[in-house]
C-alpha cells in the first residue's frame, strides 16, 4: 500500500525558534500534499493544500507567514512553523494524494513549543 | 462551520462483543464520507469510501453504510478483537470542496480480553 512519512515523529523546541517538519511519499507520486493540526480532543483541522511546484493555499484563519509550505517535489513536502509559541504546541499530520484518488496519511509530529 | 460529529466519544467493549458508531453530517452537498482507523503512534488508516446513498461496505469484520438524505453513516465491527482497538475517524467531502477531508473528533474503541 501507499506509504506516507513524516520527519521528525516528536520535536521539542523553544519559543521563537522555527521547526520543519518533512512529508514524504514513499513509494508513489503525490501532486498534491495535505497538512492538518490537531489539538487536544479535537478534531483533524485541514491548515492547507499543498500542490507540487505552485504555492500552498492555506485555510481561513491559518497564517501563511507563519507556517511555510514548500512542495518542491512530488514526494516531498515540507511545513515550516516560524517563529514558534508555546499556543502552536499541537499534533501536526501530512497526507498525499495519489493519482488513483486515494488520500494516504503520515504518522504525525508531535510539536512541543517551550 | 461544518460539523462533522461522532458518537460515543469512547467505548469500551469485551472481545468477543459486536458494536457500532455513528458518524451524523450536514446532509446537503454531499460527495463522500471517507472512514479511517487510527491506532496510537501509527498513520491513519484507510477503511472505507462512502459515496452512494445506501452504499454498504465491508472489509474483514468491519462493515459501514451510508444515509446521504439523513446525513449518518454507521461503522459496525463484528466480533471485536484487541487489534480493532483504535480511534475510528469518519471525514467528510463536500461536493466542490475538492479533496478537503472535514473530520470528525472520533470514537476510541478499547476491545478488552
Amino acid at each position: 500500500g501507499a506509504v506516507v512519512s513524516q520527519h521528525p515523529s516528536w520535536v521539542i523546541c523553544k519559543s521563537g525558534t522555527s521547526v520543519k517538519i518533512e512529508c514524504r511519499s514513499l513509494d508513489f507520486q503525490a501532486t498534491t500534499m495535505f497538512w492538518y493540526r490537531q489539538f487536544p480532543k479535537q478534531s483533524l483541522m485541514l491548515m492547507a493544500t499543498s500542490n507540487e511546484g505552485s504555492k500552498a493555499t492555506y485555510e481561513q484563519g491559518v497564517e501563511k507567514d507563519k507556517f511555510l509550505i514548500n512542495h518542491a517535489s512530488l514526494t516531498l513536502s515540507t511545513l515550516t512553523v516560524t517563529s514558534a509559541h508555546p499556543e502552536d504546541s499541537s499534533f501536526y499530520i501530512c497526507s498525499a494524494k495519489s493519482v488513483e484518488d486515494g488520500q494516504y496519511f503520515g504518522p504525525g509530529t508531535r510539536l512541543t513549543v517551550l | 462551520i461544518l460539523n462533522v460529529e461522532q458518537s460515543p466519544q469512547s467505548l469500551h467493549v469485551q472481545e468477543g462483543d459486536s458494536t457500532n458508531f455513528t458518524c451524523s453530517f450536514p446532509s446537503s452537498n454531499f460527495y463522500a464520507l471517507h472512514w479511517y482507523r487510527w491506532e496510537t503512534a501509527k498513520s491513519p488508516e484507510a477503511l472505507f469510501v462512502m459515496t452512494l446513498n445506501g452504499d454498504e461496505k465491508k472489509k474483514g469484520r468491519i462493515s459501514a453504510t451510508l444515509n446521504t438524505k439523513e446525513g449518518y453513516s454507521y461503522l459496525y465491527i463484528k466480533g471485536s478483537q484487541p487489534e480493532d482497538s483504535a480511534t475510528y475517524l469518519c471525514a467528510l467531502i463536500l461536493t466542490g470542496g475538492g479533496n478537503k477531508l472535514t473530520f470528525g473528533t472520533g470514537t476510541q474503541l478499547k476491545v478488552e480480553l
